[in-house]
């Protein structure tokens, strides 16, 4: 079965200071890893997947497969960064018919 | 170019009550996906297509049922609402394709009393 695992249901940090989201996954085959991210009351938009290894809005993250992580991190955070964050994983093929398994999700707060 | 629509936005129902939301895509995908979201349960599949005329039960069906009868809408139902089918509801899409990703809709706030 697929899980994620995601430690944190609140994270809290000031503006300008480092963080950084956890996420732990189980699978058996070949895993895609995505980021989502749901600002108040709006619908889930695609941060970071794995595949393509790029940062957006200062954000990035590394898949690891010896510790199956695949944590969110930005050197500097902003208030405007303040939103609901979900890792989600899929298996790589048609053959898991691209399904999400999702994280419960990590509330972060930017403080001023 | 709408992408993924959701209809309605809010609704309240009562007890025994039952509905249909609409999702509706223009992007001529594949693959959609029928969730539900709840306060500390993340995001939960309740059922998904494949192709037009074709569904499959994911991880919560129970309780709705789902129609694919045209590839760029996908329906889902309560036949009988119950109060803990409140939640809000999101729709998403993707193509068939490795390497592309799920659009979601903005989903639709479902209370039921």
């Amino acid at each position: 079965a697929q899980r994620v695992t995601q430690p944190e249901k609140l994270l809290s940090v000031f503006k300008g200071a480092p963080v950084e989201l956890k996420c732990n996954y189980s699978y058996s085959g070949s895993p895609e890893l995505f980021w989502y991210v749901q600002y108040s009351r709006q619908r889930l938009q695609l941060l970071l997947r794995h595949i393509s290894r790029e940062s957006i809005k200062g954000f990035t993250a590394d898949l690891n497969k010896g510790e199956t992580s695949f944590h969110l991190k930005k050197p500097f955070a902003q208030e405007e960064d303040s939103a609901m964050y979900y890792c989600a994983l899929s298996g790589l093929s048609g053959g898991s018919n691209y399904k999400l398994t999702f994280g419960k999700g990590t509330l972060l707060t930017v403080n001023p | 170019n709408a992408g993924v629509t959701q209809t309605p936005k809010f609704r309240v129902l009562k007890t025994g009550q039952s509905m249909t939301l609409l999702c509706a895509q223009d992007m001529n995908h594949e693959y959609m996906y029928w969730y539900r979201q709840d306060p500390g349960m993340g995001l939960r599949l309740i059922h998904y297509s494949v192709g037009e005329g074709t569904t499959a039960k994911g991880e919560v069906p129970d309780g709705y049922n789902v129609s694919r009868l045209k590839k760029q809408n996908f329906l889902l139902g309560l036949e009988s609402a119950a109060p803990s089918q409140t939640s809000v509801y999101f729709c998403a899409s993707r193509p068939n394709l490795a390497g592309d990703t799920q659009y979601f809709g903005p989903g639709t706030r479902l209370t039921v009393l």
